[in-house]
């Protein structure tokens, strides 16, 4: 599976869109883009993914460049309770189903 | 409201002591996952399965760690002798592997806190 790069922490206000970049360069045709975060302590939670096209569902909007070799998470209206560590991850449709997380980017929502 | 279960949710033992977690997955999904984390070392991909059969434990100390799924609703993470440094917090998480299309999501549950003394 491709690896992933994202910048290690990020602020934003609250009310404003959160925009967290991820760089997968090595991406491979068969691989799709996920989003997790993880809140404090809890365990990671699904966001929204995306293989070519922009995804938006009620959480968030994925925006996959053309050329797939990086992707942007969009919260819209991010809010102190999107504090949270979030991560992309690049898996492929097919194989070993093997699910790594990196080192993320810690969101920090502020008021 | 379907969700994977873990238990003990919070565990202090003293090393060298057995330590067992379980997951209960949920029903129909074919996957599940042990990941440890700590702030150190982040989210750890100890072991998963598909379908009940190990596919990869390459991320557990082996000579320590075991993992299995006795059947479809329970797997269980062991750990034998444990050791301080296996403090940590361990999520089982399940999915849905279909073949084709997108992986599918992972479902985590709330983890099981270890303290070893």
């Amino acid at each position: 599976d491709a690896k992933t790069t994202q910048p290690p922490s990020m602020d934003c206000a609250e009310g404003r869109a959160a925009n967290l970049p991820c760089n997968h360069s090595t991406i491979s045709g068969n691989e799709y883009v996920y989003w997790y975060r993880q809140i404090h302590s809890q365990g990671p939670q699904y966001i929204i993914h995306g293989l070519k096209n922009n995804e938006t569902n009620e959480m968030a909007s994925l925006i996959i460049t053309e050329d797939r070799k990086s992707s942007t998470l969009i919260l819209p209206h991010a809010t102190l309770r999107d504090t949270a560590v979030y991560y992309c991850i690049v898996r492929r449709n097919s194989g070993t189903y093997k699910y790594i997380f990196g080192t993320g980017t810690r969101l920090k929502v502020l008021a | 409201d379907a969700r994977v279960t873990q238990t003990p949710r919070h565990k202090v033992t003293e090393m060298g002591q057995e330590v067992t977690m379980r997951c209960q997955p949920i029903l129909g999904h074919n996957t599940v996952f042990w990941y440890r984390q700590t702030m150190m070392q982040g989210l750890e991909l100890l072991a998963y399965f598909r379908n009940r059969a190990p596919l990869d434990d390459s991320g557990m100390p082996k000579d320590r760690f075991s993992a299995e799924m006795p059947d479809a609703t329970l797997a269980t993470l062991k750990i034998q002798p444990s050791e301080p440094r296996d403090s940590a917090v361990y999520f089982c998480a399940s999915g849905l592997a279909q073949g084709q299309g997108p992986p599918g999501e992972l479902f985590f549950g709330e983890g099981s806190r270890l303290t070893v003394l």
